[in-house]
């Protein structure tokens, strides 16, 4: 079993929608949790950094952790053109100098 | 603007020969970090470096060294010893008191002829 499950999709979606995106966790002690956007051919650019359980909300984006259910969200509103991407969930504990990632979800919002 | 540059961005190698990829920041970050990508897998790690002179392996630094002489500088040789070294190569920077918050550079994409 991996340490970090993330479904590939693809995910296609009307612009407008509200979009889900989700990972899964075996190791309690992760205590960060990141979202990064990779652009097809580009770098992955740091989207959303949460620290412990709670909400976390940037415009049109919103991340949760969940740790009792080791399960992150990020949570995107009035989905655009412009979001498609793969969005790949990170995470690492205290005292580690590595992330963890997942595979990455495949997200295409149509006009 | 400060940021972390990667070149070239396409990399052709033929078989028995050794590469470099380059990664330079200029964020004034103490830790970088090198990783491969390949469809279906995410990103796995290759080695970093936490300060100049020093660095680690990751969970894949079989077939590949690095070298750290100075602080904003950090390549990544591919030796002929690995392989299966088609993938996309991604460089990170982040501070070492902030080590969960990388920055990734544009990229470089790694062909074999």
């Amino acid at each position: 079993q991996k340490e970090v499950e993330q479904d590939p999709g693809p995910l296609s979606v009307p612009e407008g929608a509200i979009v889900s995106l989700n990972c899964t966790y075996s190791n309690s002690a992760f205590q960060y949790f990141m979202w990064y956007r990779q652009y097809s051919r580009k770098g992955p650019e740091l989207l959303m950094y949460t620290y412990s359980s709670g909400n976390k909300e940037d415009g049109r984006f919103t991340a949760q952790v969940d740790k009792s259910s080791k399960y992150i969200s990020l949570f995107i509103r009035d989905s655009q053109p412009s979001d498609s991407a793969t969005y790949l969930c990170a995470m690492t504990g205290d005292n580690t100098d590595k992330l963890i990632f997942g595979t990455g979800t495949r997200l295409q919002v149509f006009p | 603007d400060g940021g972390i540059t990667q070149s070239p961005k396409y990399l052709f190698r033929k078989e028995g020969q050794n590469v470099t990829l380059s990664c330079e920041q200029n964020l004034n970050h103490d830790a970088m970090y090198w990783y491969r990508q390949d469809p279906g897998q995410g990103l796995r790690l290759i080695y970093y470096s936490q300060i100049v002179n020093d660095f680690q392996k990751g969970d894949i630094a079989e077939g590949y060294s690095v070298s750290r002489e100075k602080k904003e500088s950090f390549p990544l040789t591919v030796t002929s010893a690995q392989k299966n070294p088609t993938a996309f190569y991604l460089c990170a920077s982040s501070s070492v008191s902030t080590p969960e918050t990388q920055y990734f550079g544009p990229g470089t994409r790694l062909l074999v002829l």
